[in-house]
């Protein structure tokens, strides 16, 4: 079956230290891939996405690159801000009308002044 | 546009009550999801629908129920509470021609004692 796997967390950075947050995959067929965000007493915002091999998504300075070689879908960010402290979750979807998203964990980020 | 809504944000409910949690998106999606998150865990697709009249059952199905009579609404059952259950409970919605991005509720934090 379908699976994501996340970095163990949670991760704390320092403001304008890089970020990256690993993700792995396993799917039959070729999944869409997506990174998903919750801020704190929120639901999950869509971050960004990826459809297909080699493409990157990108938003909000971060940004995921689908490596189907690798399965992995990696979220990196150049410098992070405190706003950026939140729960992350990596996630897929194969394709069809009745797909269903496949989480990750998710993985909490801090970001201290 | 309120998006979607779930109505409580909080509740503690006895060992073997019943209530239901409340779901409501005014963008006339058609797919609709019950997750629920717990610590550590990631999310976990409870139910969801396809479109009115139409439920079927995600990972997590035992001890919930759920009925789809409008578009707009979807509400989640618990008949029989147990600590088990204790959670926070999310739903979401996505357009049938999108399929990648989902929209979350603010989340039912849900306590059994």
């Amino acid at each position: 079956g379908n699976s994501v796997t996340q970095m163990e967390g949670p991760v704390t950075l320092s403001e304008e230290a890089f970020l990256t947050i690993n993700c792995t995959y396993t799917a039959t067929g070729y999944p869409s891939l997506f990174w998903y965000v919750q801020y704190p007493g929120e639901g999950l915002q869509l971050l960004l996405k990826a459809t297909k091999a080699d493409d990157k998504g990108s938003n909000k300075g971060f940004e995921a690159t689908y490596r189907k070689e690798t399965t992995s879908f990696h979220l990196e960010k150049g410098s992070v801000q405190v706003s950026d402290s939140a729960v992350y979750f990596c996630a897929l979807s194969t394709t069809g009308a009745n797909s269903k998203l496949t989480f990750g964990k998710g993985i909490t980020l801090s970001v201290r002044p | 546009n309120a998006g979607v809504t779930q109505t409580p944000k909080f509740r503690i409910l006895k060992i073997g009550q019943s209530m239901t949690l409340q779901c409501t998106q005014d963008m006339n999606h058609n797919y609709m999801y019950w997750y629920r998150q717990d610590p550590g865990m990631g999310l976990k697709l409870i139910y969801y629908s396809v479109g009115a009249g139409i439920t079927d059952k995600g990972e997590v199905p035992n001890g919930y129920n759920v009925s789809r009579s409008t578009t707009e609404d979807f509400p989640l059952r618990l008949e029989l509470a147990a600590p088990s259950q204790t959670s926070v409970y999310f739903c979401a919605s996505r357009d049938s021609l999108s399929n990648e991005k989902l929209f979350f509720g603010s989340g039912t934090q849900l306590s059994v004692l």
